[in-house]
């Protein structure tokens, strides 16, 4: 268990749908970071969130978008699926502040969506 | 923009040391190396990284070349469950939106019985 926990962990949904998908930081993370993993597409970074705020934003489709709330969870809300959107979404969280270098990212166990 | 190259596959026997290369000549001073691997669909896990000093924990050890254009991760006695794809990142300090970290191909390593 690396502490970093995302639920659901199977998703299976229709196209034109929406889902969210839930990530708890490991205890002590400010920083939450989401990536999403296809078959042809390797990991890829979609977005970022530090103490509430986002931070960085990566190959995130206007479709997609992301929150971090005050107790630091993080909700990845994927809407007007398409089967293109079938994929692993990973959240990894990191203790970081501004000018201290990370000493790396806890990965979760993921989130298999699949459209249908 | 890949700032790392690794060969895509490799192999190993159970027991003998696997080492794994990978080139990042444009790296810059401040920027560490980070070593990540990923078994079969479960989320990457860090091994290791560093700056310029070799570094060893209990999972591996890192030796980055002097010029800092390469480096090698050296895992001691693969075992079957070291299989797996192995990512090797550059990366700057800590600056908020320079944090992420940006995966490549990797480097699949398989370590045969």
């Amino acid at each position: 268990d690396s502490g970093v926990t995302q639920t659901p962990k199977h998703l299976i949904t229709a196209t034109g749908q929406r889902v969210t998908l839930r990530c708890s930081p490991r205890s002590g993370d400010l920083s939450v970071y989401w990536y999403q993993q296809s078959l042809d597409q390797g990991l890829q970074f979609l977005i970022q969130y530090y103490n509430g705020e986002e931070r960085a934003k990566g190959n995130i489709l206007e479709r997609f978008s992301a929150q971090q709330f005050p107790d630091l969870h993080s909700e990845l809300n994927l809407s007007s699926l398409e089967l293109g959107d079938s994929a692993l979404y990973f959240c990894a969280s990191s203790v970081t502040g501004s000018g201290t270098l990370s000493i790396g990212y806890t990965f979760g166990s993921g989130t298999r969506l699949t459209v249908v | 923009d890949a700032k790392t190259t690794q060969p895509p596959s490799m192999d190993c026997a159970e027991g003998r040391a696997a080492n794994l290369p990978c080139n990042h000549s444009t790296i810059s001073g401040n920027e560490y190396v980070y070593w990540y691997r990923q078994i079969h669909s479960q989320g990457p896990q860090y091994i290791i990284h560093g700056l310029k000093n070799n570094e060893t924990n209990e999972m591996a050890s890192l030796i980055i070349t002097e010029d800092r254009k390469s480096s090698t991760l050296i895992l001691p006695h693969a075992t079957l469950r070291d299989t797996a794809v192995y990512y090797c990142i550059v990366r700057g300090t800590y600056t908020g939106a320079n944090s992420k970290l940006t995966f490549g191909k990797g480097i699949t390593l398989s370590v045969r019985p």
